[in-house]
């Protein structure tokens, strides 16, 4: 079955500060893996896209990375600010000419002033 | 442009009672989706429709139905609300079906409470 983990569940850390949140996905054949943000009472946008070839791709002070051999993805995030506490969600896309979308749990992260 | 609309923010049912949750967009968009977030649980598609005129199940469509009343406006409606059907709704376009580069956009989304 495929399926998309993420970890940790949630995550509290200090302004200022960087974090790294993961993303690990059985899903194949891989089409795409998106990171998005939900902020709370939000609906969830997206932040970036990795296609198989991507290794890196950056959005300001989020870069996630991909790695398509162990199916593993992170998204870190640095110098942290009190807007950016939200729940961040891993979605991994199948390549199968059709639609199938695998939305992970997500990770809620608090910073604290 | 607003995006993508939800109507109503908030909504309290009682156990039976029937209720259609709205949902436009203004981005000329031909796919839009319906999915329910449940705590600790990712994003589970309800129903989607491909383009104007379609629309098919997803992962988790049952007690539900659709209507996707023109190209603008795809609406979900309960017709025997039930409390396991308490969770959030948010509704999704995008400019076409498939899973390759299309991002999503979604509402602001629903709470639906059934008691």
């Amino acid at each position: 079955k495929n399926q998309v983990e993420q970890s940790p569940q949630s995550l509290i850390i200090l302004e200022g500060k960087n974090c790294t949140l993961q993303c690990n996905y059985t899903v194949s054949p891989f089409s795409n893996l998106r990171w998005y943000k939900q902020d709370t009472g939000r609906g969830p946008v997206s932040l970036t896209i990795m296609t198989f070839s991507e290794n890196t791709k950056s959005n300001g002070r989020y870069t996630a990375t991909l790695d398509a051999d162990t199916k593993q993805s992170s998204l870190h995030i640095t110098a942290s600010q009190l807007s950016d506490s939200a729940s961040y969600i891993c979605v991994v896309s199948e390549k199968d000419g059709g639609f199938k979308t695998i939305f992970g749990a997500g990770t809620r992260l608090f910073v604290k002033a | 442009n607003a995006g993508v609309t939800q109507t109503p923010k908030f909504q309290v049912l009682k156990t039976g009672q029937s209720m259609t949750l709205q949902c436009a967009q203004d981005m000329n968009h031909n796919s839009m989706y319906w999915y329910r977030q449940d705590p600790g649980m990712g994003l589970r598609l309800i129903y989607y429709s491909a383009s104007e005129g379609t629309t098919d199940k997803g992962e988790v469509p049952n007690g539900y139905n659709v209507s996707r009343l023109n190209k603008r406006e795809f609406s979900l409606r309960l017709e025997s609300a039930a409390p396991s059907q308490t969770s959030v709704y948010f509704c999704a376009s995008s400019e076409y079906l498939g899973s390759s580069y299309n991002e999503q956009f979604f509402g602001p989304g629903t709470r639906l409470t059934v008691l």
